[in-house]
């Protein structure tokens, strides 16, 4: 069955590292998405690709980066990790834009110590 | 700009009682609103959206585009609804579409 795994599902750094989030579908979905959700915030988008090399920036993209080089996975980097970004993040997809269900992965729960 | 917002952070009921899951929007375009679930420990997922009108797990959501809002109600809540429920927006701007969510209300439906 078609899925999106994300890797690690928690993850413990130390301020200052760099981190990479993967993020995989197999649904050859062009649109694949990064939150992050924080209590009192809910879910805010830090970035998004609509297709191979495409990506965007979301609200809150300021020390996050994404590549995307194929159609599979959206790797979500922290460049210089910061204990503000300890949050839950979450990957999702969508087939085409117009209001198409986004789905989601299992998230990943991150730590900056 | 284009923002959601839930007015509740928590809401608590008694198992069948009515639940009513408030969500406001601010667009300038035609909206399309959906609402996601997410249950203890898992993904979230869509429940519903607006331009399908059906009833999910005995839920229903009304758009009322005079009131700005897309209330999420059910008549008789059940212990297994406690989940955090996230109003969303889906916003066209620039030929970029994104997902605009509320900040969330967590329901709890209590024995």
């Amino acid at each position: 069955d078609a899925e999106i795994t994300q890797s690690p599902r928690h993850k413990i750094t130390e301020t200052g590292r760099q981190v990479t989030l993967a993020c995989h579908q197999t649904w050859n979905h062009n649109n694949m998405f990064w939150y992050r959700q924080d209590l009192g915030h809910g879910l805010r988008l830090i970035h998004y690709s609509y297709g191979v090399h495409d990506t965007n920036k979301g609200e809150v993209s300021d020390g996050y980066s994404v590549s995307r080089s194929n159609t599979e996975d959206l790797p979500l980097t922290l460049e210089s990790a910061a204990s503000s970004q300890t949050s839950v993040y979450f990957c999702a997809s969508s087939e085409v834009t117009g209001g198409y269900e986004q789905y989601f992965g299992p998230g990943t729960r991150l730590t900056v110590t | 700009a284009q923002r959601v917002t839930q007015p509740e952070k928590l809401l608590s009921v008694f198992k069948g009682a009515p639940v009513e899951l408030k969500c406001n929007y601010s667009y300038s375009g035609s909206p399309e609103l959906f609402w996601y679930v997410q249950y203890s420990r898992q993904r979230l997922q869509l429940l519903l959206r607006h331009i399908s009108r059906e009833s999910i797990k005995g839920f229903t959501a009304d758009l009322n585009k005079g009131e700005t809002s897309f209330h999420l109600k059910k008549p008789f809540a059940q212990e297994e609804d406690s989940a955090m429920y996230y109003c969303a927006l889906s916003s066209y701007q620039g030929g970029s579409e994104k997902l605009v969510f509320g900040k969330g209300t967590k329901l709890t439906v209590n024995p």
